[in-house]
């Protein structure tokens, strides 16, 4: 089983649904990260939790709210999404969110906003 | 502020020739310097890593990366590439102090038969 696991692997969803994107790692990490990935941009961190605690908001819109109940778990709810949204959203952990661990990702969840 | 530039959008090459994808960074302060590489359908996976010591540091399947502090780089390197190592492959800055990563914009290698 992969260190970090995210579902669903597809999204198609409209602009007016609610879904969330779910993330699991089974590392022992206590920090976990969500990204969006488009065509052509850097990867842009979105939110880091560390000890289940928000320690980064990148400025991300409303229409995007993360929960982390645990330090295993990360979501990403989605409500009223926009065109402009449908990316590939990976999720990472690290031991922490401090010092120089690398970061293991999971192969994330493509999402398309019709 | 931190910032990594990789000038290759997209680098083609043919099987067992040599390639070097460039990386770039700046920033005020000392710095650990990564290499992820992703594969069609897949998140990103650690390459190589520096920290501290040897500027060279080798991957286990054939990759090397040499940190220059002066030219403020990391380029990735391979003397011989496969049809296998077909992916993109992003560099990343970690900053002393912010312990933020920023990734560079990515380099397609596309390693032709």
């Amino acid at each position: 089983e992969t260190g970090v696991t995210q579902t669903p692997r597809h999204l198609v969803m409209g602009m007016t649904n609610k879904k969330s994107l779910k993330c699991e790692q089974h590392l022992g990490h206590n920090a976990m990260y969500w990204y969006k990935q488009s065509a052509k941009k850097p990867l842009e961190l979105m939110f880091v939790y560390n000890f289940k605690e928000q320690t980064e908001n990148n400025s991300v819109p409303s229409r995007f709210s993360p929960e982390c109940p645990n330090s295993s778990h990360l979501f990403l709810h989605l409500h009223t999404l926009q065109p402009e949204d449908s990316a590939l959203y990976l999720c990472a952990s690290s031991q922490d969110d401090r010092g120089n661990q690398p970061q293991h990702f999971g192969d994330g969840t493509r999402l398309s906003i019709l | 502020a931190q910032s990594v530039t990789q000038l290759d959008s997209q680098v083609p090459v043919f099987e067992e020739a040599p390639v070097e994808l460039r990386c770039n960074y700046s920033s005020s302060v000392s710095v650990y310097l990564f290499w992820y590489v992703q594969y069609p359908n897949q998140g990103l996976q650690l390459l190589l890593k520096y920290l501290s010591g040897s500027t060279l540091v080798e991957s286990i399947n054939g990759f090397e990366a040499e940190f220059n502090k002066s030219q403020t780089s990391f380029h990735l390197r391979k003397p011989s590439v496969h049809i296998s190592d077909t992916a993109e492959y992003f560099c990343a800055v970690m900053s002393l102090g912010t312990y933020k990563y920023i990734f560079g914009t990515g380099t397609r290698l596309k390693v032709l038969a």
